[in-house]
């Protein structure tokens, strides 16, 4: 069975970056698929941040492109999320997800349990 | 970016038919997909491509549409279906999402 668990420090200082690791159990994430982060807002607001491929190539949300940082450790099976720079703004809870493409398009089809940050100093 | 527009909240009783409508900002085709989350928990996909129901979910849950208005439809209503339900687009780059429905059983 699939499974992504998120982890890190659930307080941030403003300013400071937010550093995040997705642990992925029963696939290998170089096998195939992309690797995502998403993050839910106090108030249900949604935002997909970007995703890493199998390959190890990225693509990010534009309004987040000069923030955000995602990476991987293959050894490890693990990817990481690094956002810069932090507000209170980026306060949310953070999920890490497989993407997949299937008939309509790209979609989420794992999730992690989520991990709540909050920057506030 | 593509903006998803969805009704904050419904109220229902069990046994009952309850439709969840998501509408898109400019067209994204079929390519349009929901998931349930319940308190707690992570969300969970349940239509893929505005109406491909996923492996496992109960075929109590339907979803219909194209271009920018897009359906869920639960039929009939349980108590566990107490969720909120987020409708997902991935035609328009970036992805967004909506802001989700609560839903509540009566």
């Amino acid at each position: 069975e699939i499974q992504l668990q998120e982890s890190g420090p659930g307080l941030v200082k403003p300013s400071q970056s937010l550093s995040l690791t997705c642990s992925v159990t029963g696939y290998t994430i170089t096998s195939g698929y992309d690797w995502s982060w998403i993050r839910k807002f106090p108030g249900n607001k949604m935002e997909w941040m970007g995703y890493i491929s199998n390959s190890g190539s990225t693509n990010y949300n534009p309004s987040l492109k000069i923030r955000i940082s995602i990476t991987r450790d293959t050894s490890k099976n693990q990817f990481f999320l690094q956002l810069n720079s932090v507000t209170t703004e980026d306060t949310a809870t953070y999920y890490c997800a497989r993407l997949t493409f299937n008939y309509g398009g790209f979609l989420f089809d794992y999730w992690g349990q989520g991990v709540m940050v909050t920057v506030s100093s | 970016d593509t903006v998803l527009t969805q009704s904050p909240a419904l109220a229902v009783s069990p046994g009952e038919r309850v439709t969840i409508s998501c509408r898109a900002s400019e067209s994204v085709s079929t390519g349009m997909h929901w998931y349930q989350q319940k308190p707690g928990q992570q969300p969970k996909l349940l239509i893929y491509g505005a109406s491909n129901l996923e492996s496992g979910v109960p075929a109590r849950f339907s979803g219909s549409g194209s271009g920018t208005d897009f359906t869920l439809t639960i039929d009939p209503v349980e108590a566990d279906d107490t969720a909120t339900y987020f409708c997902q687009q991935s035609w328009n780059d970036p992805f967004t999402f909506g802001s989700g429905t609560k839903l509540e059983i009566k």
